[in-house]
């Protein structure tokens, strides 16, 4: 595909509900960043790969949330025992040199996850 | 702990006119300064970009102004046109993740 795409758009939890998104990154892009955008402020870091390690993890809220990319190219993030608080919308970004470099990271159209 | 404070929050402007939005930071190891569009429903989407060795860019009606001795840099959006309207968010980085302000909604009146 031509962008970042991301699955599903929209998610509708109950509260104690496992959820997984999907991000599929433009091709050969070797850096993928997950960032949780509330409503009415900026995105906030949550996670970082560069192809399928994992090199930063930092902003990850609780250990209900993983995130993985085994293969270097699609990535999952897992939210387990969904609370109302992780309502949002996730983003994904990739960009195609190492994260340390400051080159272009181009985001998905998000999925905004609501828990009830 | 904000490490990025963005203002002002929302900005109504003229057709025509010129859009003006601050962002100021404390972090002296941030080197990468992007700008960000934002339109609903939309991610964000790279709009202009500086590094702290430049005092200015130019790209069309964008321009950001940057002044590594007060920590502040502003996006100027000059003859703002209705198709402007959105969320515009400064960012800094250091390291691998962004560090996005709270945005600024801005609406181009016709």
């Amino acid at each position: 595909g031509a962008g970042v795409s991301q699955s599903p758009r929209y998610k509708v939890a109950k509260r104690g509900q496992d959820v997984a998104l999907r991000c599929d990154p433009i091709s050969g892009h070797v850096s993928l960043f997950w960032y949780q955008q509330a409503l009415g402020q900026g995105p906030e870091f949550l996670t970082y790969f560069q192809n399928e390690a994992q090199l930063d993890k930092s902003g990850l809220p609780s250990d209900r949330f993983f995130a993985e990319r085994p293969e270097g190219s699609v990535s999952t993030l897992k939210i387990q025992r969904t609370q109302q608080e992780d309502s949002a919308v996730y983003l994904c970004a990739s960009s195609l040199a190492p994260g340390t470099i400051n080159t272009e990271a181009f985001f998905g159209q998000g999925t905004r996850l609501t828990v009830v | 702990q904000q490490q990025v404070k963005q203002s002002p929050q929302s900005l109504i402007v003229q057709k025509g006119g010129i859009s003006i939005i601050n962002c100021a930071y404390e972090n002296t190891a941030f080197d990468y300064f992007p700008w960000y569009q934002q339109f609903p429903g939309k991610g964000p989407a790279l709009l202009i970009a500086i590094r702290p060795d430049v005092s200015e860019k130019k790209e069309g009606r964008f321009t950001i102004s940057f002044n590594k001795s007060a920590k502040q840099f502003s996006l100027h959006i000059m003859d703002s046109q209705p198709g402007d309207s959105a969320t515009y968010f400064c960012a800094a980085k250091a390291g691998t993740a962004l560090i996005f302000g709270k945005g600024t909604t801005l609406s181009v009146s016709s």
